[in-house]
């Protein structure tokens, strides 16, 4: 089993519906984060959480929100949906211990329409 | 605010052959690491490499070497002895102070037979 696993893998979801991504992790890691890969632009980070406690906003927070409802779980949440949050999207964990060591998750394929 | 280059969208070597991956990055920053990342069709993203910035010896994993050039901000990936198992998008990550990735563009690495 994944280590970090997001569901669901994909997801086509329509303009102005309220959709949730989930994020679990069994490496027992503090911080949890969200990113965004669009085409041509990398990973650009959507939020982060460094414990339970702590949530941050990241470079393109707008239009997202999380909670992290345990320090395994982390979900991103788009509010109402929009055709340019078409993207693939990625969880990731590390730990305070050895922060330059990031693990992700598989990705999630979403597609507003 | 920190940026990372990556300026050759595609590439494609002939297998055996080796190949090397461009990234600049632009920071004010003096600790800091360095990272190069795979992601194949499956999506996953898969460390390829690291370098600390204090280190200058060049970092070696395998087939994967980097040319890291503090002075000039940079840091490229050479890939020796290509194999179609290379085929890939690579991507260029610099870790801030604060822990947080910020990534390049990304190049598409095509491995021919």
């Amino acid at each position: 089993d994944a280590d970090v696993t997001q569901t669901p893998r994909n997801r086509i979801t329509k303009t102005g519906k309220r959709i949730m991504l989930e994020c679990s992790q069994t490496k027992g890691h503090d911080r949890m984060y969200w990113y965004r890969q669009d085409p041509g632009l990398g990973l650009r980070l959507i939020y982060y959480s460094f414990d339970v406690k702590d949530i941050n906003k990241g470079e393109i927070s707008d239009g997202y929100s999380v909670s992290r409802q345990a320090q395994a779980k982390f979900s991103l949440s788009l509010e109402s949906a929009i055709p340019n949050q078409t993207a693939l999207y990625f969880c990731a964990t590390s730990d305070f211990k050895e922060p330059r060591a990031t693990f992700f998750g598989q990705g999630t394929r979403l597609t507003v329409v | 605010a920190q940026t990372v280059t990556q300026s050759q969208p595609e590439m494609s070597v002939q297998e055996a052959e080796t190949v090397t991956l461009s990234c600049t990055y632009d920071t004010s920053e003096n600790n800091y690491y360095l990272f190069w990342y795979k992601q194949p069709p499956s999506r996953q993203m898969i460390l390829v490499i690291r370098q600390e910035a204090y280190k200058q010896q060049n970092a070696t994993e395998n087939r994967f070497s980097v040319n890291f050039q503090k002075a000039a901000k940079s840091f490229s990936l050479k890939i020796s002895d290509s194999q179609l198992g290379d085929t890939a998008m690579y991507f260029c990550a610099f870790m801030d102070s604060n822990y947080q990735l910020i990534w390049g563009a990304g190049t598409k690495l095509i491995i021919k037979p």
